[in-house]
């Protein structure tokens, strides 16, 4: 059975830092690309970042390039999301998401990030 | 940059009626479109890929239609568990992702 897991979601304060981590099981992990996909409280869905198979293509969304960093462990089957310079525009859960070739088809159940001071 | 419109943004229902969401792409994303469904507190589940291709364990009464610009979600009798949020997505601007405005389908 396929399972992504996140976690490393919680409260931080403007300008601070999180990691987040997707530990993914039930499938050959190197084989598949992976996304970020956020959602912030109440909104639609925005997707944020795209990593291919082997860590070296990587996009993201105009509204956190240059502030997040997306990366692969293969080894680990892990995804992260490195995030810096958080706002408040930041808070949502952050779901990761299988590529499939076409549009994403396995989610993960999210984890939610909190900006406040 | 590729910009999904999708409508109604909310509905209500009955049990057994058919519900129709649309899709509108700002350009022309050949068949490159998904639907999802989503429950409060849940993560999203994939319905429909390549614009009506149905995803492996979905009910028959889903089903997804169109190309180009415009792209039809129809559900054919509306079950007691099909009310949730639907969105559509675009992945023709691969691998940057388009999310469509959401389509709540409540209970009249």
């Amino acid at each position: 059975e396929v399972q992504l897991l996140e976690s490393g979601g919680g409260l931080v304060q403007p300008g601070g830092s999180l990691r987040l981590s997707c530990a993914a099981s039930g499938f050959t992990f190197s084989s598949h690309e992976m996304n970020w996909v956020r959602q912030a409280p109440g909104k639609g869905l925005e997707w944020v970042s795209y990593i291919n198979t082997n860590g070296k293509s990587i996009y993201y969304a105009d509204s956190v390039k240059g502030r997040f960093t997306v990366s692969r462990d293969n080894g680990k089957n892990s995804l992260y999301l490195q995030m810096n310079s958080l706002t408040v525009e930041d808070t949502a859960v952050y779901y990761c998401a299988r590529d499939s070739g076409w549009c994403p088809d396995f989610w993960g159940q999210g984890t939610l990030v909190t900006v406040s001071s | 940059d590729i910009q999904m419109t999708q409508s109604p943004s909310s509905l209500s229902a009955s049990v057994g009626d058919r519900v129709t969401i649309t899709c509108r792409a700002s350009q022309g994303i050949r068949n490159d479109l998904g639907w999802y469904q989503q429950k409060p507190g849940k993560a999203p589940k994939r319905l429909i890929y390549a614009a009506s291709r149905l995803q492996s364990g979905v009910p028959s009464r889903f089903s997804g239609s169109g190309s180009g610009t415009e792209f039809t979600l129809t559900i054919s009798s509306l079950q007691p568990e099909d009310f949730a949020t639907y969105y559509c997505l675009q992945h023709n601007s691969y691998p940057s992702l388009t999310f469509g405005g959401g389509t709540k389908v409540e209970i009249k």
